[in-house]
Parts: structure tokens; sequence; C-alpha cells
């Protein structure tokens, strides 16, 4: 079956301009995942979604983040008047309730 | 506090050789635990996963992690390293129970590979 895909691939941005990635988990996936990974670091939760419970929102790392998930399938993350410091990849993955993640090929997101 | 440690930031072997590469965790309870391979320019892929049972589990690509609950450790096992094995691997941790399933990572270690 069809895996996470994430949209689009690559983003090039002008600092302070707003942007949009898009995730579609595997059909049938309750939870669903952003990570944000920087040159070289490893992964840095940003945000959790289970069902219909209330987001775990914790990793967010300012209130020019945000994100959701529309009937229980496709999320998106929106970035607010972008910096430089937000370039990054965004990775994002779904699982079922075993807790396997299973990810997107990311977005890779270039603020000029 | 939760967390999970990766020692070894990088690792050069050569193929051929044996490779282990050590995880420990900090955990409340007894955890799930992964590896996870991101391999250049790619995403992230699962290599193997403990949940419960035998405490050697196997996975793709030769690897093989044990879970060592006294150590807290899950180290990750390969007997002879091939050159397409050059990548990152992660080693993450999460709850097996409760609503929360958030998995803790480490923060990598960087595999290189001579000839």
């Amino acid at each position: 079956g069809a895996g996470v895909s994430q949209s689009p691939s690559n983003k090039v941005t002008e600092k302070g301009k707003d942007v949009e990635l898009r995730c579609d988990p595997i059909s049938g996936h309750t939870a669903l995942y952003w990570y944000r990974q920087s040159l070289g670091q490893g992964l840095e939760f940003l945000i959790y979604f289970q069902g219909n419970s209330a987001p775990d929102k914790s990793g967010l790392p300012s209130d020019r983040f945000s994100a959701e998930r529309t009937g229980g399938s496709v999320s998106t993350l929106t970035i607010q008047r972008t910096q430089q410091e937000d370039s990054a990849v965004y990775l994002c993955a779904s699982s079922l309730d075993e807790d396997t993640q299973y990810f997107g090929p990311g977005t890779r997101l270039t603020v000029l | 506090a939760q967390s999970v440690t990766q020692p070894d930031i990088h690792i050069t072997v050569s193929e051929g050789a044996s490779l282990e590469l050590r995880c420990n965790y900090s955990y409340g309870a007894t955890p799930y635990l992964f590896w996870y391979v991101q391999s250049p320019g790619q995403g992230l892929q699962l290599l193997l996963k403990y949940f419960s049972g035998d405490t050697l589990v196997q996975g793709i690509k030769g690897f093989e992690a044990e879970f060592k609950r006294s150590q807290s450790s899950f180290n990750l096992r390969k007997p002879s390293v091939h050159w397409s094995d050059a990548a990152e691997y992660f080693c993450a941790v999460g709850a097996r129970a409760g609503n929360n399933r958030k998995l803790i990572w480490g923060l990598g270690t960087s595999l290189a590979v001579n000839p």
C-alpha cells in the first residue's frame, strides 16, 4: 500500500513569508507526528495527533508554528513569518496503536 | 527524566567488519524500543523493534538488536557491514501504555564504511 507522502518535497521561501507543508498519512493510521531535522541533527519533535484527542503541541518552538489534522487524515503544518532558523527538513510520520512510526520522505524548507 | 543516549556520534568501520551501535535509555516503565536508519537524502526506515518476548530481535538488512533490561540498553549489531550500510542510525523508545505514544529519540550515530 501507499506510504506516508509529503508535499512539497522542497520549498524555498523568503524570510517573513508563510509556508504550508502537507502530510498524507497511511490510510487508517490514527496517529500522526511532525518532526524537524536540522542539518546534521537528530529529530526534534514538534506535534503529535492521536485520533480525536487534543494534539500534543509541546514541541512547537514558537507561536509561529501551528498544525491541523482534518478529518483524522491529512495534516498541514503552517509556519508563519518564516525565519532563517526555520530552514530544515520537516518530517511527518504516522502509526497505528502499536507505536511503529512510518515516515514520509520529508519536506526540505529553505528560508532565504 | 525520560531520555535516550547514543554515546557514539560517529563511527567508522571497514567493510566486512562487525558493527555494534550503542543505545541506552532512561524510562519509567518497560518501553517499546526501535532502531531506524536514515540514508543520505532519504526518510527514516524502520530497522527493527522490540515490544515483548524474545529480547534478541531480528531486523531488515541483516541487523539485530538485544534488549538488556538490567543495563537499560538496546544495542544494534551486524556481523558484517556492507558499504551500503553507511547512514545515520537512530534509537527511539516509547510507552507501552497510556494515550500519549510520543517516542523519545536519540541524537543518532553516523556510520561511515571504509572499502
